[in-house]
């Protein structure tokens, strides 16, 4: 089974405090993709990664940067953490898969983080 | 960026009802569309990914159709029961370049199944 950790369930940080949220995954894939969840807004893309070293923006990259030094490692930072960063962060990983009817790239996601800025 | 919607936004079903949500996706440049339940406190898991016009899938008591030439998805859950209470999302799958494989997710549908 494809697994994704993420390197912490909770945390607290304070206004200003520079974070880092880590995302593993064991399954060699070539895509990672980090997102927060808010309610009623649903999974908004901050940044990917389709290669070591290589990053994309999402939606809403404004205040995170990431980075990819290794395959299997994906982490986001906060700068400067900030109040309206409170949130839940989903990591996922994803492989292209040839399928019956196409190409498929389902993702696999973490457990989840759920960070609180005081 | 691929606008997605998905509805109702919340459902209250009594157990043993049948039950059925929309997404709605581009039909233009149409890729593949995916299927996740999302239950509290876990991961969000694969359900279906569908990619040609017609598509049917079914995993026990849930199943989705596809239309790609008018831009929608349903989800049916047969007889639902309290094990079905999850936010259900759908994601479209954009075909451009170096975006392959990024996923354009709905806002999803929140479904509680009353006992």
């Amino acid at each position: 089974d494809v697994k994704v950790t993420q390197s912490s369930r909770y945390l607290v940080k304070r206004t200003g405090e520079k974070v880092f949220l880590e995302c593993v995954q064991d399954m060699d894939h070539e895509n990672m993709f980090w997102y927060r969840q808010d309610p009623g807004l649903g999974l908004r893309l901050i940044y990917f990664s389709y290669d070591v070293k290589m990053k994309e923006k999402g939606d809403i990259p404004e205040g995170y940067s990431v980075s990819r030094e290794k395959k299997e490692r994906f982490s986001l930072i906060l700068e400067s953490a900030s109040t309206n960063q409170t949130s839940m962060y989903l990591c996922a990983s994803s492989l292209s898969t040839v399928g019956t009817s196409g190409i498929y790239y389902e993702q696999y996601f973490g457990p989840g983080t759920r960070l609180t800025v005081t | 960026i691929l606008n997605v919607e998905q509805s109702p936004q919340s459902l209250h079903v009594q157990e043993g009802d049948s039950t059925n949500f929309t997404c709605s996706f581009p039909s233009s440049n149409f890729y593949a569309l995916h299927w996740y339940r999302w239950e509290t406190a876990k991961s969000p898991e694969a359900l279906f990914v569908m990619t040609l016009n017609g598509d049917e899938k079914k995993k026990g008591r849930i199943s989705a159709t596809l239309n790609t030439k008018e831009g929608y998805s349903y989800l049916y859950i047969k007889g639902s029961q309290p094990e079905d209470s999850a936010t259900y999302l759908c994601a479209s799958l954009a075909d451009r370049g170096s975006t392959l494989g990024r996923l354009y997710f709905g806002r999803g549908t929140q479904l509680t199944v009353w006992p």
